[in-house]
């Protein structure tokens, strides 16, 4: 079976500053790994996606993430944040088997 | 990516009543899923919809109460049957693009029932 952990329901930066949102996994096989954003009203835009070779992942909106197998690990960076990086952030496991399992979701807050 | 669209893009219903979903693709996938995202939850996969078979649906969701079609390839629907208020959710429809799992979404569908 596979999971999805992130860490902090929500998290605050200010305009400018570095974002770090965590996504730990658990999985039987090596996986393919996932984070998407949902705007206020909106639906789940991908963001990024792991899923073999280069284990540092780059994404719209100056978003990457590094796939970290001995820490079982995906986190979601970006240098400095903007107004507009406001939204919810989920990060999405699967095992190839077309089965995606969603983690709890991260809010991110922008703060001026 | 696939453009994804949905109607009805909100509703709000009586107790008892039903609604269908509607999911289209701008292209034809052979995979389509269903899911339910309640208010301040994740998404939860309801159902998986293949053209030309039966939908496979996930443990705590039943055909009964969540009929789907999926007549095409471009083209499913998702029915909420006999609505009660703890139907209220966002319901979304994805697609699976290409052989590494990655799936895209469309706008939702928000269901309101009173």
């Amino acid at each position: 079976a596979q999971s999805v952990t992130q860490l902090g329901s929500h998290v605050s930066v200010s305009e400018g500053a570095l974002v770090l949102l965590r996504c730990n996994y658990s999985s039987s096989v090596p996986p393919y790994l996932f984070w998407y954003v949902q705007y206020p009203n909106q639906g789940l835009q991908l963001l990024l996606k792991y899923t073999t070779g280069a284990t540092l992942v780059k994404g719209i909106n100056g978003f990457e993430a590094e796939f970290k197998k001995s820490e079982t690990s995906f986190h979601l960076t970006k240098p400095s944040a903007h107004m507009s990086d406001a939204a919810e952030y989920f990060c999405a496991v699967s095992d190839g088997y077309s089965t995606l399992t969603f983690g709890k979701g991260t809010m991110l807050l922008v703060s001026p | 990516s696939a453009v994804i669209s949905q109607k009805p893009s909100r509703d709000i219903c009586q107790r008892g009543t039903s609604l269908t979903i509607q999911c289209q693709v701008d292209s034809q996938v052979t995979m389509m899923f269903w899911y339910r995202q309640q208010p301040g939850q994740s998404l939860t996969l309801i159902a998986t919809a293949n053209q030309g078979s039966e939908a496979t649906y996930e443990s705590g969701f039943v055909i009964d109460k969540f009929p789907i079609s999926r007549p095409n390839l471009t083209f499913s629907t998702l029915t909420v049957s006999n609505m009660s208020p703890e139907d209220s959710s966002i319901y979304l429809c994805s697609v699976e693009g290409g052989p590494t799992d990655t799936q895209y979404f469309g706008p939702g569908t928000r269901l309101t029932v009173l």
